[in-house]
């Protein structure tokens, strides 16, 4: 059984560029979620989709942005890079709503760094 | 808005011991608790979870007690080895179905 697929995993930009992140579920799943992390930091959570929709949203500015395909498929964006952006993107796919009960699969990251 | 408190944001034991990592959480509407590992380089995986209407789940050397009244959790490790050496968080979910993490806890092994 494959597991949740990001790309890139590594990926350099400079600021003010945008920067667009891919997520593949394991199949069956229909929610997506993404978190940001730093060291020290923990896991900000970004927002989850589900079925298409967008769930929950984390207190993050409007530069970030996501979205979901009819196959499950998540992508997010950043626009307007600041070098505070530079972090590990993490996204996770479950079956369900991520606070129902349901494991959360996470993929290795995208690390991106702003120059 | 809801929070978790996770601590020590740091622990270190000598291989053998045991390790307890102690999360508390706000919304008393909170009925799920998920412990996850993240090993150095890869994303967190699940070990244990727990819901409110249950006190104490174990598996194996791992265990997670939970006191609702007190609106705590916690993760208990015994005979800890080296592969136990990871940064751990703790989730609570709230009413809208949304998880709220723990800061996390590096757990050190020493030979």
């Amino acid at each position: 059984k494959a597991g949740v697929t990001q790309t890139p995993r590594y990926l350099i930009k400079t600021r003010g560029q945008q920067v667009t992140l891919s997520c593949s579920p394991i199949s069956g799943h229909r929610s997506v979620s993404w978190y940001q992390q730093t060291p020290g930091q923990g896991l900000q959570f970004l927002f989850e989709y589900f079925s298409e929709t967008q769930r929950n949203k984390g207190n993050f500015p409007g530069r970030f942005s996501g979205r979901q395909f009819s196959n499950s498929r998540s992508e997010m964006n950043v626009s307007t890079l600041e070098l505070g952006d530079s972090a590990l993107y993490l996204c996770a796919s479950s079956r369900d709503i991520q606070g129902q009960g349901g494991e959360l699969f996470f993929g290795e990251g995208s690390r991106l760094t702003v120059l | 808005g809801e929070n978790v408190e996770q601590h020590p944001s740091t622990l270190s034991v000598q291989e053998g011991d045991s390790a307890v990592i102690k999360c508390t959480y706000s919304d008393s509407a909170s009925n799920y608790f998920p412990w996850y590992k993240q090993e150095l380089g890869k994303g967190p995986q699940l070990i244990i979870d727990i819901r409110s209407n249950v006190g104490e789940k174990k598996d194996q050397r791992i265990a997670v007690t939970l006191n609702k009244t007190a609106k705590h959790f916690s993760l208990h490790i015994t005979e800890t080895q080296p592969e136990d050496s990871a940064v751990y968080f703790c989730a609570a979910s709230i009413s809208n179905y949304q998880l709220i993490w723990g800061a996390g806890t590096k757990l050190i092994i020493k030979p």
